[in-house]
C-alpha cells in the first residue's frame, strides 16, 4: 500500500523559512514524479512545485518561484519542499502526491494527508 | 496557461439522484488529459477519473467521467452518503491547473 506522510509544519513569521518532508513507502519511489500541492483555508486546490523521478527537472508555480525549491533523495524516499520568505498568503495544508508515471504527463493517483503550514505573527 | 471553470459552485441533491458535474476548458485539453478528483469533508483529495473517462483503481462504477476538448463531465449515477463532498477538475496535460471545485451537498 502506498503511504505518503508529510512533515514539518507549523507557525512561521512573515519572512520565515520552514522545510516540508515526505516520506514515500510501498512504492518504488525512484521511478515516480512527485508533486507538491497546497489548499488554503476554506479554498481549492493549487499545485506549487513537481519534479521528475530522477530530480533532473523541476518546476514551481509563479506564485512560488524564487521562495520555494522541490527537492527528492531517492535512496531516503523522501520528497521536500523548502520554503523561505514566507507570507501569510502560502498558509495552507500542503500535500505531498504521487504522479502515475516518472514525468509528464501524469495524473495524482495518490496523496498523503497533509501538513498546515501557517504564516502569521 | 488553461483556466478550468466548474458549474455549477453548489449542487444540492438528495441520496439516490444523479448528479451531474460539468468542467469547462478556456482552451483544448491536450489528448483529453483531464483528471476528477473528490474531496470530503477534513480527508485529502482521491483521484476518481483520468484521461477524462477512466475510472481509477477502487472507484465505484456510478462514477463516470465523459467528454473531450473543452467541455468535460463527471457523472454520478446515484448518490451514496459517502458520495457528498467536493469535486475539482483538472488538466495534467498542460499546466497541472485545477478547477475552483463543485460542492455536492445534502438536499
Amino acid at each position: 500500500e502506498v503511504q505518503l506522510l508529510e512533515s514539518g509544519g507549523g507557525l512561521v513569521q512573515p519572512g520565515g523559512s520552514l522545510r516540508l518532508s515526505c516520506a514515500a513507502s510501498g512504492l518504488t519511489f525512484s521511478t515516480y514524479a512527485m508533486t507538491w500541492v497546497r489548499q488554503a483555508p476554506g479554498k481549492g486546490l493549487e499545485w506549487v512545485a513537481a519534479i521528475t523521478d530522477d530530480g533532473g527537472s523541476t518546476w514551481h508555480a509563479d506564485s512560488v518561484k524564487g521562495r520555494f525549491t522541490i527537492s527528492r533523495d531517492n535512496s531516503k524516499k523522501t520528497l521536500s519542499l523548502q520554503m523561505n520568505s514566507l507570507r501569510a498568503e502560502d498558509t495552507a495544508v500542503y500535500y505531498c502526491v504521487k504522479g502515475s508515471s516518472e514525468s509528464r504527463p501524469y495524473y495524482f493517483n495518490y496523496w498523503g494527508q497533509g501538513t498546515l503550514v501557517t504564516v502569521s505573527s | 496557461e488553461i483556466v478550468l471553470t466548474q458549474s455549477p459552485g453548489t449542487l444540492s441533491l438528495s441520496p439516490g439522484e444523479r448528479a451531474t458535474l460539468s468542467c469547462r476548458a478556456s482552451q483544448s485539453v491536450i489528448n483529453n488529459y483531464l483528471a476528477w478528483y473528490q474531496q470530503r469533508p477534513g480527508q485529502a483529495p482521491r483521484l476518481l477519473i483520468y484521461g477524462a473517462s477512466s475510472r481509477a483503481p477502487g472507484i465505484a462504477d456510478r462514477f463516470s467521467g465523459s467528454g473531450s476538448g473543452t467541455d468535460f463531465t463527471l457523472t454520478i449515477s446515484r448518490l451514496e452518503p459517502e458520495d457528498f463532498a467536493v469535486y475539482y477538475c483538472q488538466d495534467y496535460g498542460n499546466s497541472r491547473t485545477f478547477g475552483q471545485g463543485t460542492k455536492v451537498e445534502v438536499k
